[in-house]
């Protein structure tokens, strides 16, 4: 079983659409969770980090942790064309140390 | 521009060469960390410098590889012996250390070995 399990799409929604997206992982000892958006060819930006349970929202974007699931959900709300990309949840176990990702989910935002 | 470089963009080598991949971080980051992305997948950890030390080299799959970071800056990604199985986009991201563990990614390295 992997750390981190993110279903891979691809995921296709109409413009406006509310986009969900989700990961599971499996050690409770993961204490940091982001969401970073990578682009074709390009590396991984970060969108999104927290480290509690609960939701974050920036803009349209919302974060949310359970971690007594262990599970972690990133929503996109009035989605846009330009949100087309792959979305790719990564989580780390110390603070400033490595990230693990999960396999990503590709998006498509048709206009 | 004041991201995360990597040079070359694009490697294409034959099998049973030695390559060398260079990250130069965002000035002032301690700490330095090296990817791998192969095809459909998530980066996978390969090494994380903070300063000139290598703190955690665990994901390193085999002996081909090392990576140095000997001025606590610049670090260079070294691959002896390539193999097929090497091919993948290499990834290097930095953070600031201390307060701030964001990482923050370059564009990659596409790394072909025929």
């Amino acid at each position: 079983q992997k750390e981190v399990e993110q279903d891979p799409g691809p995921l296709s929604v109409p413009e406006g659409a509310i986009v969900s997206l989700n990961c599971t992982y499996s050690n409770s000892a993961f204490q940091y969770f982001m969401w970073y958006r990578q682009y074709s060819r390009k590396g991984p930006e970060l969108l999104m980090y927290t480290y509690s349970s609960g939701n974050k929202e920036d803009g349209r974007f919302t974060a949310q942790v359970d971690k007594s699931s262990k599970y972690i959900s990133l929503f996109i709300r009035d989605s846009q064309p330009s949100d087309s990309a792959t979305y790719l949840c990564a989580i780390e176990m110390e603070y400033g140390n490595k990230l693990v990702f999960g396999a990503g989910t590709i998006l498509r935002v048709k206009s | 521009g004041a991201g995360v470089s990597q040079t070359p963009s694009n490697k294409v080598t034959e099998k049973g060469k030695y390559v060398e991949l260079r990250c130069d971080p965002i000035s002032g980051h301690t700490a330095l960390y090296w990817y791998r992305q192969s095809l459909g997948q998530g980066p996978e950890f390969l090494i994380y410098f903070q300063g000139t030390g290598a703190a955690d080299d665990s994901g390193l799959p085999n002996d081909r590889f090392f990576a140095v970071r000997p001025e606590g800056s610049v670090s260079t990604l070294k691959i002896q012996r390539t193999e097929r199985g090497d091919s993948a986009v290499y990834l290097c991201a930095s953070s600031l250390g201390g307060q701030s563990n964001e990482q923050f990614f370059g564009p990659g390295t596409r790394l072909t070995v025929l």
